[in-house]
């Protein structure tokens, strides 16, 4: 069964520190890969997809992932933290047949001591 | 302005009740998502359609269901059999297959 696995549950960083989130999926077919945010009392949004070409895609506020296909794996970096990157992280997977199921890891929390 | 509506954001229920979460979209998106977000656990699958009268068991499906009888409505109903119901649900959308989701505000259901 398809299933991500995001390897920290909470980090807790000081502003300007980099920051690289583990993210490995289990399923042998084509996918789609995204992570989301959710900051404090908003909507799940999108932070960056990777569908094919690049495996480093860029997102919004200076994110970016690497797609690494033999390690199953997109984990998400950013390079210097804000305060304001403070939220929940979730790591995404789309089966690319069917039905397009769509499962979540865990989410990671991050806090961003300013 | 276009979007996924859920209601009610809050509902109260007694245990062995049924009730129906609402999920309405104005985006005219083809698929439809039910998760269910608990601390620690991330979203878990529910139920998804990909087209109207079809849906697909999630993960977690026992003691839900879904209907998909309008494109634009997908609601979720959390049986008595559900063991624990008290949780937080977003109704998400895609245009299609593959692509973003777009979630809603989500519902938080507490069973009592």
């Amino acid at each position: 069964a398809q299933s991500v696995s995001q390897h920290n549950h909470h980090v807790i960083l000081s502003e300007a520190a980099s920051l690289e989130l583990g993210c490995n999926y289990s399923y042998g077919g084509t996918v789609n890969l995204f992570w989301y945010v959710q900051y404090p009392g908003q909507h799940l949004q999108l932070l960056l997809k990777y569908f094919s070409g690049d495996p480093l895609v860029k997102g919004i506020k200076g994110f970016e992932a690497e797609f690494i296909k033999s390690k199953f794996s997109f984990n998400l970096r950013k390079p210097s933290v804000q305060w304001s990157d403070t939220a929940e992280y979730f790591c995404a997977v789309t089966e690319n047949t069917g039905g397009f199921k769509t499962i979540f890891g865990a989410g990671t929390r991050l806090f961003v001591k300013a | 302005d276009g979007g996924i509506t859920q209601s009610p954001k809050y509902l109260f229920r007694k245990e062995g009740q049924n009730v129906t979460l609402s999920c309405e979209q104005n985006l005219n998106h083809d698929a439809m998502y039910w998760y269910r977000q608990d601390p620690g656990q991330g979203l878990r699958l529910i139920y998804y359609s990909q087209i109207v009268n079809d849906f697909q068991k999630g993960d977690i499906a026992e003691g839900y269901s879904v209907s998909r009888e309008k494109k634009e409505s997908f609601p979720l109903t959390v049986t008595s059999a559900q063991k624990n119901p008290t949780a937080f649900y977003l109704c998400a959308s895609r245009p299609g297959g593959v692509g973003e989701l777009f979630f809603g505000e989500g519902s938080r259901l507490t069973v009592l």
